[in-house]
């Protein structure tokens, strides 16, 4: 079954600390996203990516890099990680951008201390 | 009515009510994507309507698009407690890369 998966589940880390988020997607699909989400809000876009190798800023970048080595993974990288980036962070995937449904993976809950 | 960074709204409602969730949106888009979040998973696609369609549906689930008022609707009959969660809208922004979420509305539907 197609899917997306994240790793880990949940972290703790340290403020000033280096964190990274991985997505792995087996729905053979072009772009992946990284999304926020806020106690209480909606999800908001940090990166994308529409092909391997090459990754687009989003609505809220600011604190992040992100990485596509292969079709299949997206990683999300915290270089100091600060206390106002705890939140859940959710990766998805889809075919062909805005238009087509979305695959989304069951989130990474990040708390930064 | 959803959308922006307010907070997430709240509905609730009892067993067997119909209910309906407005969303509105503040620039062009081709589709209009209902997502539905249970608590500790991703959001999970319910229902996409396209520009060309005025309504779609599925099961007891019915989706509404005015593309002249920029707003959407997501209707639920005969509600059940299963259909407790966060519902989301989202189009596809204004570069059709990507999706631009809404700040969902939490449904509560009691026994």
């Amino acid at each position: 079954e197609a899917a997306v998966t994240q790793s880990p589940r949940s972290k703790v880390a340290v403020t000033g600390g280096k964190v990274t988020l991985s997505c792995h997607q087996t729905n053979n699909h072009d772009y992946m996203y990284w999304y926020r989400q806020d106690t209480g809000h909606g999800l908001r876009l940090i990166h994308y990516s529409y092909v391997a190798d090459s990754t687009e800023k989003g609505d809220i970048p600011d604190g992040y890099k992100a990485s596509r080595p292969s079709q299949e993974n997206f990683s999300l990288i915290l270089e100091l990680a600060s206390l106002s980036q705890t939140a859940v962070y959710f990766c998805a995937s889809s075919a062909a951008g805005g238009g087509s449904d979305y695959t989304f993976g069951s989130g990474t809950r990040l708390l930064v201390i | 009515s959803q959308w922006g960074e307010e907070n997430l709204q709240a509905l609730s409602i009892q067993e067997g009510e119909d209910v309906t969730m407005n969303c509105s949106y503040k620039t062009y888009t081709t589709v209009v994507h209902w997502y539905r979040q249970d608590s500790g998973r991703g959001p999970a696609l319910i229902i996409l309507i396209r520009s060309n369609e005025r309504e779609k549906r599925s099961g007891r689930l019915r989706a509404t698009l005015d593309t002249s008022s920029q707003s959407s609707s997501l209707s639920i009959t005969a509600a059940q407690c299963e259909d407790t969660a966060v519902y989301f809208c989202a189009t596809d922004g204004t570069g059709g890369y990507k999706v631009v979420f809404g700040s969902g509305t939490r449904l509560l539907v009691s026994p």
